[in-house]
């Protein structure tokens, strides 16, 4: 267990929704990253959370949007869904100012787009 | 740029006997590497990180790895495998730059038969 928590466990929407999910950090962590694992694949990052403020971005489009809280937790939210954004959706934290980068993760959220 | 490269998707291996997943990278410098497990239905767990302090990292349930850099390569191996290890096993490169952000393998599906 890494301490990295994620809500909903499952998820299903309609294409067009908009969805958000939430992902609390391990703590002492101030670092949150998510990723998208479509099914067969390795997980893509969409983007980075370092201290409320977005510290880096993958080849997502703006759709895909989301915050980091005073508490280091944090949101992703994706509009206008689409067919494609069905995937396993990863929350990984880590102690980035300690100069570690390996990242801890969570049980990711299933999204289901039908 | 830093990448990945796994170099079988899928291993099957008998319970008791070695366990070998190949993974070689492609990087201008000694870069960070690390081999995280994704158990089905589950999030990625950090097997081993390799950061330059020995060649020869070991990590967790008797895995461990060696980094060559004359091959470029940085296999995951275990003497005896068990049941418990048929998982899904990552390749995973941290890149240069702020967000530090997780490239991953296209992953190894590891078979263990009875």
């Amino acid at each position: 267990e890494t301490g990295v928590t994620q809500s909903p466990t499952h998820l299903i929407k309609t294409r067009g929704q908009q969805v958000t999910l939430r992902c609390s950090s391990q703590s002492g962590h101030n670092t949150v990253s998510w990723y998208q694992q479509a099914l067969g694949q390795g997980p893509q990052f969409i983007f980075q959370y370092y201290r409320e403020e977005e510290n880096g971005r993958g080849n997502f489009p703006p759709r895909f949007s989301g915050l980091q809280f005073p508490n280091y937790s944090s949101e992703l939210n994706v509009n206008a869904l689409e067919l494609d954004d069905s995937a396993l959706y990863l929350c990984a934290s880590s102690g980035r100012d300690r100069g570690r980068y390996e990242q801890y993760f969570g049980p990711g959220t299933r999204l289901t787009v039908t | 740029a830093q990448s990945v490269t796994q170099l079988d998707s899928h291993v099957s291996v008998s319970e008791g006997t070695p366990v070998l997943l190949r993974c070689n990278y492609s990087s201008s410098y000694s870069p960070s590497l690390f081999w995280y497990v994704q158990h089905p239905n589950k999030g990625l767990q950090l097997l081993l990180k390799y950061t330059s302090a020995a060649t020869l990292v070991k990590g967790i349930n008797g895995f461990e790895a060696e980094f060559k850099k004359s091959e470029t390569s940085f296999h995951l191996t275990k003497p005896s495998a068990h049941m418990s290890d048929a998982a899904e096993y990552f390749c995973v490169v941290p890149l240069s730059g702020s967000a530090r952000q997780l490239t991953f393998g296209s992953g190894t599906q590891l078979t263990v038969l009875p």
